[in-house]
């Protein structure tokens, strides 16, 4: 399958401090990546699509100032917890797609962010 | 009604025997459907994709997708202790702009 590649794969940070988490997408292009985050013994949930080149799409609840998104590139997109809080502390995931809006999703490694 | 819904389990399995994974959602209009496993602090791994209705097998794997019935599974073959882990059960529903959404998740335990 396509490789997509996430970095750092743990991250500790001071309360209020900003944190940049980068996804690459190493094998083929993508235009649209997402960002999902998962707390302990739940299920992934979707924060936001970075799409290439424009703004990113937030899903309800997210606070789009608070994660920063860029998708510079069509193999790089990053996500940036800014003024970070014990409360931002999960594992971050990053994806990206491979053969259209209908192909399979492929994850990242993850990151574990952990806020003190 | 949650878009896609799956038993969280734990679903127990003697080592060899066949675990069965069930998946129900809501969105008619889905059109792609996935299998991720996810070991504890890992992120998902695809295991299976499936497109139209009938059965795709892969290794040990078996995805069925009855679109009428709106339900996809997951039946795995001669099971490992290494295949314990959580499934999650992944559709690409268009109401939702073609966002894959996950289920919660079933807990698999394989015991030797």
């Amino acid at each position: 399958g396509a490789v997509v590649s996430q970095h750092p794969s743990r991250v500790i940070c001071k309360s209020g401090t900003s944190v940049k988490i980068e996804c690459r997408s190493l094998d083929f292009q993508a235009t649209t990546m997402f960002w999902y985050r998962q707390f302990p013994k739940q299920s992934l949930m979707l924060m936001a699509t970075s799409n290439e080149g424009s703004k990113a799409t937030y899903e309800q609840g997210v606070e789009k100032d608070k994660f920063l998104i860029n998708h510079a590139s069509l193999t790089l997109s990053t996500l940036t917890v800014t003024s970070a809080h014990p409360e931002d502390s999960s594992f971050y995931i990053c994806s990206a797609r491979s053969g259209g809006a209908l192909g399979e999703l492929f994850f990242g490694e993850g990151s574990r962010l952990t806020v003190l | 009604q949650k878009e896609v819904e799956q038993n969280s389990g734990p679903l127990s399995v003697p080592e060899g025997a066949i675990a069965s994974l069930n998946c129900t959602y809501s969105d008619r209009g889905s059109q792609s459907f996935f299998w991720y496993r996810q070991y504890s602090g890992k992120s998902p791994e695809l295991i299976m994709s499936i497109y139209s209705n009938g059965d795709k097998e892969d290794g040990r794997f078996t995805a069925q997708l009855n679109k009428a019935s709106q339900y996809v599974s997951l039946l795995i073959r001669d099971s490992q202790p290494s295949d314990s882990a959580t499934y999650l059960c992944a559709v690409n529903r268009r109401a939702a702009g073609n966002k894959l959404t996950f289920g919660g998740g079933t807990r698999v335990l394989v015991k030797p």
